[in-house]
């Protein structure tokens, strides 16, 4: 199906862990996006990338790893889990840069024990 | 670092009713944009205006922008209760991505 997909939708997971989260775009969108929400801090970006194999960190990236090795896909990796991280993870993707709407992923919600 | 703020956090509103967001930004833009969250989603883009242009309609949105206050607004006529969700301003300043605000949740009742 055409669009952006996460996966997992959901996952727990214990404080330590290496925990990937996976967001896939089939439109070959330029950019792609990570944030994250929590109550009372609306959406913060975490990283982005412009192009395969070109990523920038966003307003909260410690302890978060991305890649880019293709222009689809854009795992986020958190190295070391922690109960701070604990959150719901949006993916997204635009055809260009800011001037140009962002398309969403549904979302994964992370929990860490 | 957060650039729009919505207000109000929170509206309440009976179906029909028209609903009215406002967003204040802090540094000069390129555009501002809307999106909706309905409950357990992604956002959803909704209108995209930019620094020149002062009023943009989509439906029964309408987005209006004031540069000199820094400043937009989203109206929403004839509300549904398919309207509940939180809508959000995200702001393109030009050498940084979309920086998003808070978000403002409409209610409209039944």
């Amino acid at each position: 199906d055409a669009g952006i997909t996460q996966s997992p939708r959901y996952k727990i997971t214990e404080t330590g862990r290496q925990v990937t989260l996976m967001c896939h775009q089939t439109w070959s969108h330029s950019y792609m996006f990570w944030y994250r929400q929590d109550l009372g801090h609306g959406l913060r970006l975490i990283y982005y990338s412009a192009a395969a194999d070109i990523t920038d960190k966003g307003e909260v990236s410690d302890g978060y790893v991305v890649s880019r090795s293709k222009t689809e896909n854009f795992p986020l990796t958190l190295e070391s889990a922690t109960r701070s991280q604990t959150s719901v993870y949006f993916c997204a993707s635009s055809e260009s840069g800011s001037s140009y709407e962002q398309y969403f992923g549904p979302g994964t919600r992370l929990t860490v024990t | 670092s957060q650039q729009g703020e919505e207000d109000p956090q929170a509206l309440s509103i009976q179906e029909g009713e028209n609903a009215t967001m406002n967003c204040s930004y802090k540094t000069s833009i390129n555009n501002l944009q809307w999106y909706r969250q309905n409950s357990g989603r992604g956002l959803v883009h909704l209108i995209l205006i930019r620094s020149n242009e002062r009023e943009k309609h989509s439906g029964r949105l309408r987005v209006t922008l004031d540069t000199s206050k820094k400043s937009s607004s989203l109206l929403i006529t004839a509300s549904r209760a398919a309207d509940t969700a939180s809508y959000f301003c995200a702001t393109d300043s030009g050498n940084t991505p979309l920086v998003f605000g808070k978000g403002t949740r409409l209610s409209v009742i039944a």
